[in-house]
């Protein structure tokens, strides 16, 4: 069965640091592979989704994320947080098979200034 | 344009009312889908509409009745509510339904039943 793993369920950066939110997915196939964010109170925002071809992902708002299958990994990355970013982050796994996304718990993202 | 709306944005509802949740979508996609996020939590799927059929109900209480009256409209009709369905209720579409496809998310519906 399909399952999205996200260990961090908080992380608090200075604004202007890097960021690096992991996703582990648990699937037989290729995934398909999507990031989400939410705002509090707001509904999911796509970020960045990888269906096949070059592993690094670029998304909106300057994330970028990097398929690994040997790890089963697809981390999301940004270089520098801006204090706007902080919000809740989703990974999700879909697959032909069903019409379902499969969502982790999500990482709440706090940004200080 | 990816938008998909949602009204109201707000609700509050006795255990008594009945009461309907819309979302509209222009994008031509075919399938609609409902979803209840509690606090903290990821979205968890409710029901499916697919070519204004209804594919999957993921086992929700009668209570929760779904209508899909055209392409672009999903309804979500409430009757006899509990207080633990308070809840962000997210309407989401994609051009089919697929696993594989991108769900583009309205900005949810705050529901409280008192």
């Amino acid at each position: 069965a399909q399952s999205v793993t996200q260990p961090d369920i908080h992380i608090t950066v200075s604004e202007g640091a890097s960021l690096e939110l992991r996703c582990n997915y648990s699937y037989g196939a290729t995934p398909y592979l999507f990031w989400y964010v939410q705002s509090p109170g707001q509904g999911l925002q796509l970020l960045l989704k990888y269906f096949s071809g070059d592993t690094l992902v670029q998304g909106i708002k300057g994330f970028e994320a990097e398929f690994k299958r040997s790890q089963s990994s697809f981390n999301l990355r940004k270089p520098s947080v801006h204090w706007s970013d902080a919000a809740e982050y989703f990974c999700a796994v879909g697959a032909y098979n069903t019409d379902k996304l499969i969502f982790g718990t999500g990482t709440r993202l706090q940004v200080f200034p | 344009d990816t938008e998909v709306t949602q009204t109201p944005k707000h609700l509050v509802m006795g255990m008594t009312n009945k009461k309907s949740l819309k979302c509209e979508q222009h994008m031509g996609h075919r399938a609609m889908y409902w979803y209840k996020q509690k606090a903290k939590k990821p979205p968890e799927l409710m029901f499916v509409y697919s070519y204004e059929k209804l594919s999957i109900n993921e086992s929700v209480p009668s209570r929760f009745s779904p209508e899909c009256p055209n392409s672009s409209l999903l309804n979500l009709h409430l009757h006899a509510l509990q207080p633990e369905d308070s809840a962000l209720y997210l309407c989401a579409s994609s051009q089919v339904g697929s696993g594989v496809e991108t769900q583009y998310f309205g900005p949810g519906t705050r529901l409280l039943v008192l």
